[in-house]
């Protein structure tokens, strides 16, 4: 199993422009999570799909931040435009795969080596 | 509120020494509780969990954490530490409770340095 792959792993942008960054979850995994870690605050939680569906976007900080997953095998965070308050280092994490179809509290999460975003 | 408290930003202990990074929780249902580890530019990793059942858990890489209710406590211990244990370490907890939006709810992290 290859794990959760994040791409690309470092981005270096200049403010204003479009940044995306792509997750494959691990096959089988039914819950996809996007999360932001910061020195100052930590790991946030931004978005969760489950099923390809999203459940709960309240932690996405702006319009700015969109996220998609259009199917089971791929998602997408995209900021547009870009700040240098995103700077962050982004993660996705998966979990699941017990066969069930809602969100399985017990399942621990699995993470990608997420992408490190510096923006000027 | 829910809340996760990891007390102490930095623990330092010696090759060999036991080792224990705390942590504390509030949450007004059952809690699950789970234990992660990050080593430099990468993800975190899961230790261990506990859902139910044995307060005492043991997960990967010799780790141990015991549930204390009384305490609201998840403490995560190691017998005998070794360099490699050098990481950041996330203590993380889900509400359980009935109405509860059930989101995991980390700690800020405690950076574990086993010196040699």
């Amino acid at each position: 199993d290859a794990g959760v792959i994040q791409s690309p792993r470092h981005e270096v942008t200049e403010m204003g422009q479009e940044v995306t960054l792509r997750c494959k979850p691990i096959s089988g995994h039914n819950s996809l999570f996007w999360y932001r870690q910061t020195m100052m605050r930590g790991l946030e939680l931004l978005i969760y799909f489950n099923n390809n569906v999203p459940i709960d976007d309240s932690g996405m900080p702006e319009d700015r931040f969109s996220a998609k997953m259009p199917n089971a095998s791929f998602s997408t965070l995209k900021i547009q435009p870009s700040e240098p308050r995103d700077s962050a280092v982004y993660f996705c994490a998966t979990s699941g795969g017990g066969g069930g179809f809602e969100l399985d509290y017990n399942s621990p999460l699995h993470f990608g080596n997420g992408t490190r975003l510096t923006v000027t | 509120a829910q809340s996760v408290a990891q007390p102490e930003d930095q623990v330092n202990v010696a090759e060999g020494n036991p080792l224990t990074v705390k942590c504390t929780y509030s949450v007004s249902g059952n809690p699950y509780l789970f234990w992660y580890v990050q080593y430099p530019n990468r993800g975190l990793q899961f230790l261990l969990k506990y859902i139910t059942g044995d307060n005492l858990v043991k997960g990967s890489y010799g780790f141990e954490a015991e549930f204390n209710k009384s305490q609201t406590s998840f403490h995560l211990k190691k017998p005998s530490a070794l360099v490699s244990d050098s990481a950041l370490y996330f203590c993380a907890v889900r509400d359980m409770g009935a109405g509860n939006n059930r989101k995991l709810i980390w700690g800020l992290g405690t950076s574990l340095a086993v010196n040699p």
